[in-house]
């Protein structure tokens, strides 16, 4: 069965400061990784994905991430946080021929100014 | 085209009572699917259609749950005989052919059963 794991629920950073949330998947195959974010009373928004190409995948708003097969990773990166990143992050798995989506329990980003 | 729809946005029932909700698509999309998402948690599976055909339930769909997609187009989701535990945010999203891994979800129908 394909899963994620979130490891961290909640993270605090300082506005301008670099942006790291941690996500650990589980799969027998090569997988088909998202992130996704949730800001408050707003619908979900892809950020970026990951389907087997490029290993290092680039988002919007300057969010990137990189899939590590060795270490089963996905972690989101960006370099500088501003205070519009402040939401809910879930990091989110592919599977099944319907594609459906298998979320990870979410980390809520503070931005602090 | 502004994106997914989903009305209402929020509905406040009594337990037993039956509750519907609609979902109206990105208008080429052929793929819909329909996730509960409760407080503190990431959204879950619930179903999918490709077209009007319902391919796959979860089995977090109890047989109080009904969904349909009459005409290919928007869908409606039922719950009969509701219960508090049936409390949580709908979500609707939907995916084109030419991009099958990237789905667009909706703003939510937020249900509260009391």
């Amino acid at each position: 069965a394909q899963s994620v794991t979130q490891l961290d629920s909640h993270v605090s950073v300082s506005e301008g400061t670099p942006v790291l949330l941690r996500c650990n998947y589980s799969s027998s195959y090569s997988p088909s990784l998202f992130w996704y974010v949730q800001h408050p009373n707003k619908g979900l928004q892809l950020l970026l994905k990951y389907t087997s190409a490029a290993t290092l995948v680039k988002g919007i708003n300057g969010f990137e991430a990189e899939f590590k097969k060795s270490e089963t990773s996905f972690h989101l990166t960006k370099p500088s946080a501003h205070m519009s990143d402040a939401a809910e992050y879930f990091c989110v798995v592919s599977r099944g021929s319907a594609r459906q989506l298998t979320f990870g329990s979410g980390t809520q980003l503070t931005v602090l100014p | 085209d502004t994106g997914v729809s989903q009305d209402p946005r929020h509905k406040i029932t009594k337990r037993g009572q039956n509750v519907t909700f609609r979902c109206d698509p990105i208008s080429e999309h052929n793929r819909l699917y329909w996730y509960r998402q409760t407080l503190g948690q990431g959204p879950e599976f619930l179903t999918y259609f490709q077209n009007e055909a319902q391919l796959e339930k979860s089995r977090l769909l109890s047989d109080r749950f009904s969904a349909e997609r009459p005409k290919g187009s928007f869908s409606t989701l039922e719950i009969q005989r509701t219960e508090q535990g049936d409390s949580a945010m709908y979500l609707c999203a939907s995916s084109s052919r030419l991009d099958l891994y990237e789905q667009y979800f909706g703003p939510g129908t937020r249900l509260t059963v009391t």
